[in-house]
């Protein structure tokens, strides 16, 4: 079964300073990732995602993320944070197994980041 | 582009009375919507997919009878909240993607407090 796992519950990073937030996945066949961000009682809001090509991806808001097919890693980066950034973070694979484009989505992490 | 809304974006409503929820899409068609249900400070739990014109797909343990889910149309979905009671509080997400996108487009969610 797909799955991905977000090891850290809550990440604190000072503002200005860069910050990472894991996600490691566990698929059959090639992964499909994805990376979205919540802002307290609103929906997902896209990020990123890696499908195929170049194993840095870069996306919304500064955001990159970079596919590790060795670690089995796609861990979510950004080189200096902001308060705003502060938010529940994401990290989701496809199920390749229906044909409805499922997502499985990883348990959240939060981040703050401190001024 | 890729704007998914949902109505109502709160409701409360008394325990024993049902609640319907809208989810549209309003700039694109979407083949496929999903229903999660998020709790507090937890990640999304996928409730059902449901393609237009056909039944819904629900995940296992989700009620059928008590999560209703109409696709009728390439642009709405609604989930009716049957017979709710307190612990049916929650915030429901739904999203929306078509055949040739790899992304799902959230909605803002709704948050439903049954008394």
């Amino acid at each position: 079964a797909q799955s991905v796992a977000q090891p850290e519950d809550q990440v604190n990073v000072a503002e200005g300073n860069p910050l990472t937030v894991k996600c490691t996945y566990s698929v059959s066949g090639n992964p499909y990732l994805f990376w979205y961000v919540q802002y307290p009682n609103r929906g997902l809001q896209f990020l990123l995602k890696y499908i195929t090509g170049d194993n840095l991806v870069k996306g919304s808001y500064g955001f990159e993320a970079e596919f590790n097919k060795s670690q089995t890693s796609f861990h979510l980066k950004k080189p200096s944070a902001l308060v705003s950034d502060s938010a529940l973070y994401f990290c989701a694979v496809r199920d390749m197994n229906t044909g409805f484009q499922k997502l499985v989505f990883g348990t959240g992490t939060r981040l703050l980041v401190s001024p | 582009g890729a704007v998914v809304s949902q109505h109502p974006s709160w409701v409360i409503c008394k325990s024993g009375t049902s609640v319907k929820i809208e989810c549209r899409s309003l700039d694109f068609q979407a083949t496929t919507m999903f229903w999660y249900r998020q709790f507090p400070k937890q990640s999304l739990m996928l409730m059902a997919t449901s393609n237009e014109g056909s039944k819904a797909t629900y995940e296992q343990g989700v009620e059928k009878d008590k999560f209703l889910i109409n696709h009728a149309s390439l642009t709405l979905s609604t989930l009716t909240v049957t017979s709710a009671h307190p612990e049916d509080s929650s915030f429901y997400i739904c999203s929306a993607t078509t055949l040739d996108t790899y992304e799902q487009y959230f909605g803002p969610g709704t948050r439903l407090t049954v008394t």
